[in-house]
């Protein structure tokens, strides 16, 4: 079946530091990924849409300065946290459109959970 | 796209069917209903989608009312690796890049043995 690999799945790192977040798409190809935010028992939160070749498109609130997209070729997207603070401890997941059997559906990666000290 | 609403949590004995309800009062004609499931810290696992008429596969079945304006997710024969949160998602279009899922609060279901 149609795969989202997402690296790391778990980073921890200093406060100020960037963190870069990779998702790929290991059997298809994706000119759109979708990247949430989840805090612990809430539900996930649409951060923006990474387009291929494009600059991406942020949600409202999210900052796009903090949060860097780069969607460098139709199966890469990277999501770089820049100057973290605990606040952005989170768990990040990716997503692409089609790759699921009946391709309607959208395939996510496993998520990387980042804890800033 | 059409907000939808679900219980917050549901229980289910290990081996009986699990009906996890979803109410979309507002869903348009061309909308789709989406179900994903997210075991604890994981990615979200798409389930089953529909327009109108009722569907099955392998994980489950989903009974979309005439009117459209609810639907129930089953899982026939639930097990303990079922335990988990489950979306229900109305959206426009049948996948693509400019169709976003924007995902509610979910039903955690328990599955108990």
């Amino acid at each position: 079946g149609a795969v989202v690999s997402q690296h790391p799945s778990w980073v921890i790192c200093k406060s100020g530091t960037s963190v870069k977040i990779e998702c790929r798409s290991l059997d298809f190809q994706a000119t759109t990924m979708f990247w949430y935010r989840q805090f612990p028992k809430q539900s996930l939160m649409l951060m923006a849409t990474s387009n291929e070749g494009s600059k991406a498109t942020y949600e409202q609130g999210v900052e796009k300065d903090k949060f860097l997209i780069n969607h460098a070729s139709l199966t890469l997207s990277t999501l770089t946290v820049t100057s973290a603070h605990p606040e952005d401890s989170s768990f990040y997941i990716c997503s692409a459109p089609g790759g699921v059997r009946d391709v309607y559906g959208y395939t996510f990666g496993s998520g990387t959970r980042l804890t800033v000290v | 796209d059409a907000k939808t609403t679900q219980p917050t949590s549901m229980d289910c004995a290990e081996g009986r069917a699990a009906n996890l309800p979803c109410n979309h009062s507002t869903i348009s004609g061309n909308e789709y209903v989406y179900w994903y499931r997210q075991i604890h810290s994981q990615g979200p696992q798409y389930i089953i989608h529909g327009l109108k008429n009722n569907e099955t596969n392998e994980m489950a079945s989903l009974i979309i009312t005439e009117d459209r304006k609810s639907s129930t997710l089953i899982l026939p024969h639930a097990t303990l690796r079922d335990t988990a949160v489950y979306y229900c998602i109305v959206r426009v279009g049948l996948g693509g890049a400019t169709n976003k899922l924007i995902f509610g609060t979910g039903t955690l279901l328990a599955v108990q043995p």
